[in-house]
């Protein structure tokens, strides 16, 4: 069974400050999800990646298959980037199930 | 295209009673997902469709029942309400290589 750890669990940051969020597993995955929740509890993916690097506008994702572990880079963060990231892998090999990080919860200060 | 629709948004359940969450979408996934989430913690697995007819238990199914008998439509019920359902009810569509829908999500206490 797959494990999900994310780091850091809280982020405070000023705008414009460059962020990175980190995500580990103990599995070996065919993709790797990052979801953002805003306050008000709506879930939204962000990215789905398998392999190297994907960026939408402000947004990039990595992955790093061989050493389990993808980062979610924010550049030029903003006070509306606040909001709790959550990392999510395969449960395990075959299974179409998946298994959630516990977040990290950023902050954005202007 | 509404995606996926979730209700109802808010429901306080006294202890003993039932309710039906309701999830339905429109974008003609066959899998779909129920999951709770408890402050601090990560999304739970309830149960899960692959398609119409078809469910399976999550990590957490005790006191929740499903059904399947549309594509479009994956209701969640709970018999019984207890405090310890109290939590945060999201539907998702999507497989592990796809992308992810959520609904809006559903805040529910048991009292």
């Amino acid at each position: 069974k797959n494990e999900v750890e994310q780091s850091p669990q809280n982020l405070t940051a000023q705008e414009g400050e460059f962020i990175t969020i980190n995500c580990s597993y103990s599995v070996g995955i065919s993709a790797l999800h990052w979801l953002q929740q805003h306050p008000g509890g709506g879930i939204v993916s962000l990215f789905m990646l398998s392999s190297g690097k994907k960026k939408h506008g402000r947004l990039i994702a990595t992955i790093n298959i061989q050493e389990k572990h993808s980062s979610l880079h924010i550049t030029a963060s903003h006070p509306r980037d606040s909001a709790v990231y959550i990392c999510a892998v395969p449960k395990e090999g075959g299974s179409e199930k998946l298994v959630f990080g516990k977040g990290t919860k950023l902050t954005v200060n202007p | 295209n509404a995606g996926v629709t979730q209700t109802p948004k808010f429901r306080i359940l006294k202890i003993g009673q039932s309710m039906t969450l309701q999830c339905t979408q429109d974008m003609n996934h066959n899998y779909m997902y129920w999951y709770r989430q408890d402050p601090g913690m990560g999304l739970k697995l309830i149960y899960y469709s692959v398609g119409a007819g078809i469910t399976d238990k999550g990590e957490v199914p005790n006191g929740y029942n499903v059904s399947r008998s549309t594509t479009e439509d994956f209701p969640l019920r709970l018999e019984l309400a207890a405090p310890s359902q109290t939590s945060v009810y999201f539907c998702a569509l999507g497989g592990i290589n796809t992308e992810a829908f959520f609904g809006q999500g559903t805040r529910l206490t048991v009292v």
